[in-house]
This record gives C-alpha cells, sequence and structure tokens, in this order.
C-alpha cells in the first residue's frame, strides 16, 4: 500500500492530453509545495520530469505541466507521443517518518 | 555531463551485509546531497535514505524500514557514496539506485543512476 494513491493505469491516443492523479493528505502533498513526478522505461532509472508542483527541470518537454490542489497534483501530458509511454510515479516531502512517500506508479499506454 | 554509477549488487544470504558504492563524475560532489532509493522487482519506488553534505553536517536520515540496519556515508576525496547493507532480509530484494538532491534546499532528485540489484536469498 503506498503513501500516494495513483491511477494504476492511464491511456490515450497520440495528440490527445492525459492527466494522471496523485492523493495524499495534509502531512505530504496538501502541506507542501514538494511534489514532484519521475518518468521510468522499462528497465530504466527513473528520471525528473516535474518539481515543485509545477517546475519543468531544463531539457523536459513543455507537453509536460503540474499542478496542485488540495491534497491531489496532477501530471498533465500534452500532445501525447509514442516514447511518452512509461510508468510514472509521484513523490512528495512529507512530516511522517519517511521524510519521503511516493505514489504506486501510472502506467501510461499511448493507443 | 552528470553521471552516477551504481556497484556492489549481488546475490547475499538473509543476516549477512553488502555494501554498495555509487560513484559521481561531472559535479562537485561535495556540493551536494546524496540519496539512496530501491525499487523491488515490479514495485514502486521507495525512499532509504540520504546523506547531507558537509555543509549542512553530512548528517543522514533513514525510511523506517531500514534504520538501525542500513547506513549511508560519503568520500567527497573520491566523490563516492556508499550504502551500508546489514542484516539484510528478503524483502530487501531490489534495485538500488543513487540520486543526487537538486541542490540545496531542494525536495527532488535530478539525477539518478542506472541501479544495482541486491537479491537476498539463501
Amino acid at each position: 500500500q503506498s503513501a500516494l494513491t495513483q491511477p494504476a493505469s492511464v491511456s490515450g491516443s497520440p495528440g490527445q492530453s492525459i492527466t494522471i492523479s496523485c492523493t495524499g493528505t495534509s502531512s505530504d502533498v496538501g502541506g507542501y509545495n514538494y511534489v514532484s513526478w519521475y518518468q521510468q522505461h522499462p528497465g530504466k532509472a527513473p528520471k525528473l520530469m516535474i518539481y515543485d508542483v509545477s517546475n519543468r527541470p531544463s531539457g523536459v518537454s513543455n507537453r509536460f505541466s503540474g499542478s496542485k490542489s488540495g491534497n491531489t497534483a496532477s501530471l498533465t501530458i500534452s500532445g501525447l507521443q509514442a516514447e511518452d509511454e512509461a510508468d510514472y510515479y509521484c513523490s512528495s516531502y512529507t512530516s511522517s517518518s519517511t521524510d519521503w512517500v511516493f505514489g504506486g506508479g501510472t502506467k501510461l499506454t499511448v493507443l | 555531463e552528470v553521471q552516477l554509477v551504481e556497484s556492489g549488487g549481488g546475490l547475499v544470504q538473509p543476516g549477512r551485509s553488502l555494501r554498495l558504492s555509487c560513484t559521481a563524475s561531472g559535479f562537485t560532489f561535495g556540493d551536494y546531497a546524496m540519496s539512496w532509493f530501491r525499487q523491488a522487482p515490479g514495485k514502486g519506488l521507495e525512499w532509504v535514505g540520504f546523506i547531507r553534505s558537509k555543509a549542512y553536517g553530512g548528517t543522514t536520515e533513514y525510511a523506517a524500514s531500514v534504520k538501525g540496519r542500513f547506513t549511508i556515508s560519503r568520500d567527497d576525496s573520491k566523490s563516492i557514496a556508499y550504502l551500508q547493507m546489514n542484516s539484510l532480509k528478503t524483502e530487501d530484494t531490489a534495485v538500488y539506485y543513487c540520486t543526487r538532491d537538486g541542490g540545496s534546499g531542494s525536495y527532488y532528485f535530478d539525477y539518478w543512476g542506472q541501479g544495482t540489484l541486491v537479491t537476498v536469498s539463501s
């Protein structure tokens, strides 16, 4: 049981937009603007896509955007491309005994 | 180019110890906190712990699941971070990743190594 709740899977067609949600509590997602999102292709290391809720690292496509409302953060990918097919994990700093918590991951399928 | 390369993984019996290394290049290692994560086969990511830079005391924090068994250290002269794992359990089986923290005061991890597999089994 992951601390943050993500949908197990989402799908979309090329060119469409999709949104992945990440629900936590006031002790993590809702309490801090320290939500980050990671993309992981099979057999590869995770890659930072969004940090501090809505900031994109240099080199990450502007098709990726992040937001937060209350205890739920969201990752939106617009103009879906085949290479976006991957697992996506949200993470948040937390005031609990474990400093960082993750969602269980969402498998994005590009149809 | 920032690179992180983990090594030291392998097959180990329950109750034994293993030390992982993370060799860094492409940045001033001593200026950054370093973290370790793990991912059990077919599962999600789990934060293991981190070590602050010397400027922030070089202190460590650990997840409850490994506290008292795992120790993170660093050798800034060699640009290496270590994860000493003692009293290993079968549930410690995972790919272990080292990461660079995003910088002073950051709460994200901007570079990840390729990972090293640790299998705990008799």
